[in-house]
Formats: structure tokens, C-alpha cells, sequence
């Protein structure tokens, strides 16, 4: 079983739309987790990250919850920018020095 | 700021070659990674450093060396490359905020081994 598992989409939504995003972990002692977004041939970029039951920035909402070990992010009133790879990346807990597992990515299509 | 640059951005080798790849970050960070990008096998750890002069293996080691002379500077190098070990390459440094870790990427090496 992955460390880290979600949805690989692909997601296709019309503009304007709400899109959710699941993703599940199996490390009970990871502590923080993260939402990366990643364009074609570039690098992961941190969208947000999530510690405590959730966070919110702007269109995005991130929340965690601990007890079924689950992540989900929220995308509102989605644009044509939105259009990339979404990651979900755990940290590997305990004293791990920031070494993170990384989900394989849910690929977001946003069309006219 | 630059954040974490990556050279060279694109590399062709041939089997049995070896080569370094340079990571610099210029944001005064700590933690410093590499992983290497497979389709359909997400990101991994390759090596990872927690400070200058110190280094440690990731989950996929094997086939690579890695040093950390200077706090700005992560190398990544393979001393005989092999056809498996064609990837894309990202370097990382990262900041502490109490026990989070927020990664920063640089813009990756392309590698093809022939």
C-alpha cells in the first residue's frame, strides 16, 4: 500500500466550477502535510500546507483530518490556470528532518 | 532572490559516463534534497542533507554520491551512469517552523543516459 495515495483524475471541469481532491495517508506519525501543484515539465510549487484541521487561502481550501487519516483540497470558482498536477505530500513523521512522501498526483484539466 | 537554481537544465550521457549536478538555494536554508521524477512513480528521495558537511541516503540511493561542502550548495553526482537512472531530477531546500518543513524546488535537470 502507497504511503500516500490519490484519485490520478484526470479531473476535467468547466471554468467557474468547484472541484475537490482526496487523498489518504497510512503514516499515523506524519505531522504536516502539503499540497503541491506542478505544471507540465516544471517543478512542484507549494500551494499550501496543512497542520492543523484545515487552512484556507483565497479560492483554495485545504483540510485535514487526523482520525481517518484523510486530506482533501477544495478548489472554488476554478480558472483556466488552475490546469496542472495536484500533489499530496505527507511528511515522513517523528524526526525525519523534512523528508516528505509524495502522492502520484491528480491531474486537474480546467476548460473553457 | 533566486531560490534554487539547478545546472545544467538538460544532460545526455552515454552508459558508464559520469557527471555532477549542481543545486545552489540562496535562501539561507538548512535542509537541502535531492529526488528524481518517474512517470507513474511519483517523486523520490534520493539524498538529503540536514547542514553543511552532513549528508544521508533517501529511498533510492544506489548509483549516486552526494556532497555538501558549502550550506548553499548540494551536489548530486553519478559516477558511472546507467540507462535506469535517465529522470528528471529536482533539487529542494527547506526551512523549519517548529516541526514543519516547507520544501522549496528548483526547476529540475532533464538526464537522458543512452
Amino acid at each position: 500500500r502507497k504511503e500516500v495515495e490519490q484519485d490520478p483524475g484526470p479531473f476535467n471541469v468547466p471554468e467557474g466550477a468547484t472541484v475537490a481532491f482526496n487523498c489518504t495517508y497510512s503514516n499515523s506519525a506524519s505531522q504536516s502535510f502539503f499540497w503541491y501543484r506542478q505544471d507540465c515539465r516544471k517543478e512542484p510549487k507549494l500551494l499550501m500546507s496543512v497542520y492543523s484541521s484545515g487552512n484556507e487561502d483565497g479560492r483554495f481550501t485545504a483540510q485535514l483530518n487526523r482520525a481517518s487519516q484523510y486530506i482533501s483540497l477544495l478548489i472554488r470558482d476554478s480558472k483556466l490556470s488552475d490546469s496542472a498536477t495536484y500533489l499530496c505530500v505527507g511528511d515522513a513523521g517523528g524526526t525525519s528532518y523534512g523528508k516528505l512522501t509524495f502522492g502520484q498526483g491528480t491531474i486537474l484539466t480546467v476548460h473553457p | 532572490n533566486a531560490g534554487v537554481t539547478q545546472t545544467p537544465k538538460f544532460r545526455v550521457l552515454k552508459t558508464g559516463q559520469s557527471m555532477t549536478l549542481l543545486c545552489a538555494q540562496d535562501m539561507n536554508h538548512e535542509y537541502m534534497y535531492w529526488y528524481r521524477q518517474d512517470p507513474g512513480m511519483g517523486l523520490r528521495l534520493i539524498h538529503y542533507s540536514v547542514g553543511e558537511g552532513t549528508t544521508a541516503k533517501g529511498e533510492v540511493p544506489d548509483g549516486y554520491n552526494v556532497s555538501r561542502l558549502k550550506k548553499q550548495n548540494f551536489l548530486l553526482g553519478l559516477e558511472s551512469a546507467a540507462p535506469s537512472q535517465t529522470s528528471v531530477y529536482f533539487c529542494a531546500s527547506s526551512w523549519v517552523r517548529g516541526r514543519i518543513y516547507e520544501q522549496y524546488f528548483g526547476p529540475g535537470t532533464r538526464l537522458t543516459v543512452t
